[in-house]
Formats: structure tokens, C-alpha cells, sequence
């Protein structure tokens, strides 16, 4: 089944740590999305790529590092420069332009030890 | 500045009693606006794409409308299935392809 695979589910992080999360998609989408959802909160997006090797910065950054090498990957890292990383870390990816639907992973919730 | 608020937060029905959650939105044009299922710790899943005022769709107990200003889910005859947080995301006009979120509301049915 084609579909878009994050790992962990659950992730631990400890003070001054990087940490890397993982998104894997095999529906042959151009683009692909990492957002942050925080309880009451919207999503808010971090980074997206529309094509391998080119991203775009989104709303909330800082912090957040991201590679796109490959067009069925897309993954994020969360360095020690972001202060409140403990969230539910969603990704997405999209097939195509004009108004299609994002599809989303099943997320990666980070905490701080 | 584009904004997407959804209300009620949260609602409780008790099975069977139809109701509407609201997705109202400001945006320099719409390009669509999507809504999405989530349940506890998963991602978000599609339900509908609209694209312009007077659109409907519909999807088993789900149908969602759409006015220049607002978006409406009826749901009828929910069951307890259906409880779910559901968000709206709005597409502004532009040709970048970033969705803006509500904050979702949660929606919990009692058999």
C-alpha cells in the first residue's frame, strides 16, 4: 500500500541534543511538508519542498534543519537551538499542483528528558 | 493576514443528534479549502476539497458546504465512531501550495 511512513512514533531528547526524525513516502508526490501541532493549536509549518534539493523555509523555522535528496525523502532534524521542541511532528507530501489534498504521515511525538 | 477559526472547540452529541461544526476564514483568495479527520495521535485524513461558494460535498454521515465567508460539516446521525478532532485548512491564492489550519474542533459522540 503506497503511503507516507514516519519514525519514530515516540522520541526522546536530551539538553544541547540533535535529533532526527524520519519521513519516507511512496506515492511518488513532488512535494512534501513537515508541521508542528501543539495541544489547542493549528498546525503550523515548519519547512516544505516542492522539488529534491530545493526547500522553502515556512512559519516557525528556527531551530529546524531539513535535506531533500531524494524525491521520497524528507527528513527534519530538530537541533539544540529549539528551545520547546516537545510536540507532534507531522508529514505530508503532495501529488502535483492546483488544489490537490496533502496527505499526511501518522507523526512523531518528541519529548525533552 | 490569513486566518481559519473553527467553532465551536469542542461538542458533544449524544448518538444520533445531527449538529454542524463552523470553519469561518479570511483569505487574499481562495484557492480551496480542505477538511481533515484526525484521532488521537495520528496524522490528519481527508475528507473533502472545495472550491468555490455554493460547492457541497458529501461523504457517508459528512457534508460539508461553502460560503465566500465560512464553511459548515453537518453531521447526521453521528455515532460514536465519528468522534474525532476535525480540522479545516484553508489554500490562499498565490501559487505556493501552504495550507493555513484552524485549531480544530473536537467532537466526541455518546452512545
Amino acid at each position: 500500500d503506497g503511503g507516507i511512513t514516519q519514525s519514530p512514533k515516540y522520541l526522546f531528547r536530551k539538553e544541547g541534543q540533535n535529533v532526527t526524525l524520519s519521513c519516507e513516502q511512496n506515492l511518488n508526490h513532488d512535494a512534501m511538508y513537515w508541521y508542528r501541532q501543539d495541544p489547542g493549536q493549528g498546525l503550523r509549518l515548519i519547512y516544505y519542498s516542492q522539488i529534491v534539493n530545493d526547500f522553502q523555509k515556512g512559519d516557525i523555522a528556527e531551530g529546524y534543519s531539513v535535506s531533500r535528496e531524494k524525491k521520497e525523502s524528507f527528513p527534519l532534524t530538530v537541533t539544540s537551538a529549539q528551545k520547546n521542541p516537545t510536540a507532534f511532528y507531522l508529514c505530508a507530501s503532495l501529488q502535483g499542483w492546483g488544489n490537490q489534498p496533502q496527505h499526511f504521515g501518522d507523526g512523531t511525538r518528541l519529548s525533552i528528558l | 493576514e490569513d486566518q481559519v477559526t473553527q467553532s465551536p472547540e469542542a461538542l458533544r452529541l449524544q448518538e444520533g443528534e445531527s449538529s454542524s461544526l463552523n470553519c469561518s476564514y479570511t483569505v487574499s483568495g481562495l484557492r480551496g479549502l480542505f477538511w481533515y479527520r484526525q484521532d488521537p495521535g495520528k496524522g490528519p485524513e481527508f475528507l473533502f476539497t472545495l472550491y468555490s461558494a455554493g460547492e457541497e460535498k458529501e461523504k457517508e454521515r459528512l457534508k460539508a458546504t461553502l460560503t465566500k465567508k465560512e464553511s459548515f460539516l453537518h453531521i447526521t446521525a453521528p455515532k460514536p465512531e465519528d468522534s474525532a478532532t476535525y480540522l479545516c485548512a484553508v489554500q490562499p491564492q498565490g501559487g505556493s501550495e501552504k495550507l493555513v489550519f484552524g485549531k480544530g474542533t473536537k467532537l466526541t459522540v455518546n452512545p
